[in-house]
């Protein structure tokens, strides 16, 4: 089955301290995303790449960074930068960047203890 | 500023009860108009693109209308399991046409 699959489900981070969020496709998609959801918020973009080894900073980039050496893989660091990482984090594909659908993995719930 | 804004926040329905969502947007030169379902604890679901006025698409009890400045979701006749976060989106140009997403509708339909 194609589709997007994220982990962990659930991430405990310490203070201070760096996490990697994994984002792995298999539908061959161009672009991939990165979002935030905090409860009343909505989603918002944090960073997105359009095609391999590149990428661009979203609305709130500041504390996190990506990679994107294969097109099938774009993991998501939250650094200790980051003050307020606790959320909802989703990774996204889309076929073609200019406008198409994008479709969603089941997200990784990051908690700050 | 916002480039899509949905109402209501929150609906509650009887079973059976239809109504509408809505979505507005400001952007030009639309590239399409999406709408997702998102369950509690999970991804978003996409269900669908619409790309010009007068455009609609049908998906079981649901539908989706299009015009030059808004969108509305109809639900004929809900049943429980409709119950969810229905959420829009539009193509946002200064992100590389990254999908900018309104807060959302919170929908509860009740037995």
């Amino acid at each position: 089955d194609g589709g997007i699959t994220q982990s962990p489900k659930y991430l405990f981070r310490k203070e201070g301290q760096n996490v990697t969020l994994s984002c792995e496709q298999n539908l061959n998609h161009d672009a991939m995303y990165w979002y935030r959801q905090d409860p009343g918020q909505g989603l918002r973009l944090i960073y997105y790449s359009q095609i391999v080894n590149d990428f661009q900073k979203g609305d709130i980039a500041e504390g996190y960074s990506v990679s994107r050496e294969k097109k099938e893989s774009f993991p998501l660091t939250v650094t200790s930068a980051q003050k307020n990482p606790t959320a909802f984090y989703l990774c996204a594909s889309s076929i073609d960047p200019r406008g198409m659908e994008a479709f969603f993995g089941q997200g990784t719930r990051l908690t700050v203890v | 500023e916002d480039q899509v804004t949905q109402s209501p926040e929150a609906l509650r329905l009887q079973e059976g009860e239809s109504s509408s969502l809505n979505c507005s947007y400001t952007v030009s030169g639309l590239r399409g108009l999406f709408w997702y379902r998102q369950d509690p604890g999970k991804g978003p679901e996409f269900l669908f693109t619409l790309y010009s006025a007068g455009e609609e698409k049908e998906k079981e009890r649901l539908k989706a209308t299009l015009t030059k400045k808004e969108s509305f979701l109809h639900i004929t006749a809900p049943k429980p399991e409709d119950s969810a976060t229905y959420l829009c989106a539009v193509p946002d140009a200064n992100s590389g046409y990254a999908l900018n997403f309104g807060k959302g509708t919170s929908l509860l339909v009740t037995p």
